[in-house]
């Protein structure tokens, strides 16, 4: 499969500890996105990165978050403290970037902040 | 303020019911309208790109098309694997990041 993977799928947690998810990206694509997505939303636009450069932080990604992309290869998210407004699914997708930016997306992580 | 707005929020066809779903949208200069389609609990399918107005692009029983201000995705004879939330999102000429959603239309199709 040549997909955008993600992982894990789940993730449930206890307020106040730290969680960090990855993506892996299609191979040849050289953006990666991260969005998060509450129910009967859109998904909302956090970060972006191209190769390993991270070029726009939304301000829906407070100082609790931080994302990266190493070597411009997978990328990981993490977020300290967690909140319990922070339970949502978490969306990573990929692009080429060449003439408008289709993205290709992931399968997601639901975050479940208890 | 680029914006993007679905509607209706939610429909009800039975199958072989043709219909079409709306996305306007405000933008400073369109670089691309893409519609996705995502059931639940997964991620969003890409489907369609769309740069300028008068352009269509079709899959199967979809159909997209586009104007200076809106565009439609008409679903003709649909059946129930259809069934899906269908999100509809923009791109500005002068962003080449961020790309805005809409909240989706969910869309249900009776056998």
């Amino acid at each position: 499969d040549t997909g955008v993977s993600q992982n894990p799928r789940h993730k449930i947690t206890k307020r106040g500890q730290n969680v960090t998810f990855r993506c892996d990206p299609i191979s040849e694509h050289n953006r990666l996105y991260w969005y998060r997505q509450t129910l009967g939303q859109g998904p909302e636009f956090l970060t972006y990165f191209q190769n390993e450069a991270q070029l726009e932080k939304s301000r829906l990604l407070s100082d609790r978050f931080s994302a990266e992309r190493p070597k411009g290869s997978f990328s990981t998210l993490e977020i300290q403290r967690t909140e319990q407004g922070d339970s949502a699914m978490y969306l990573c997708a990929s692009s080429r970037a060449v003439r408008a930016d289709e993205q290709y997306f992931g399968p997601g992580t639901r975050l479940t902040v208890t | 303020e680029d914006q993007v707005t679905q509607s209706p929020e939610a429909l009800r066809l039975q199958e072989g019911e043709s219909s079409s779903l709306n996305c306007s949208y405000t933008v400073s200069g369109l670089r691309g309208l893409f519609w996705y389609r995502q059931d639940p609990g997964k991620g969003p399918e890409f489907l369609f790109t769309l740069y300028s107005a008068g352009e269509e692009k079709e899959k199967e029983r979809l159909k997209a098309t586009l104007t200076k201000k809106e565009s439609f995705l008409h679903i003709t004879a649909p059946k129930p694997e259809d069934s899906a939330t269908y999100l509809c999102a923009v791109q500005a000429m002068n962003r080449d990041d961020k790309i805005i959603f809409g909240k989706g239309t969910r869309l249900h199709i009776l056998p």
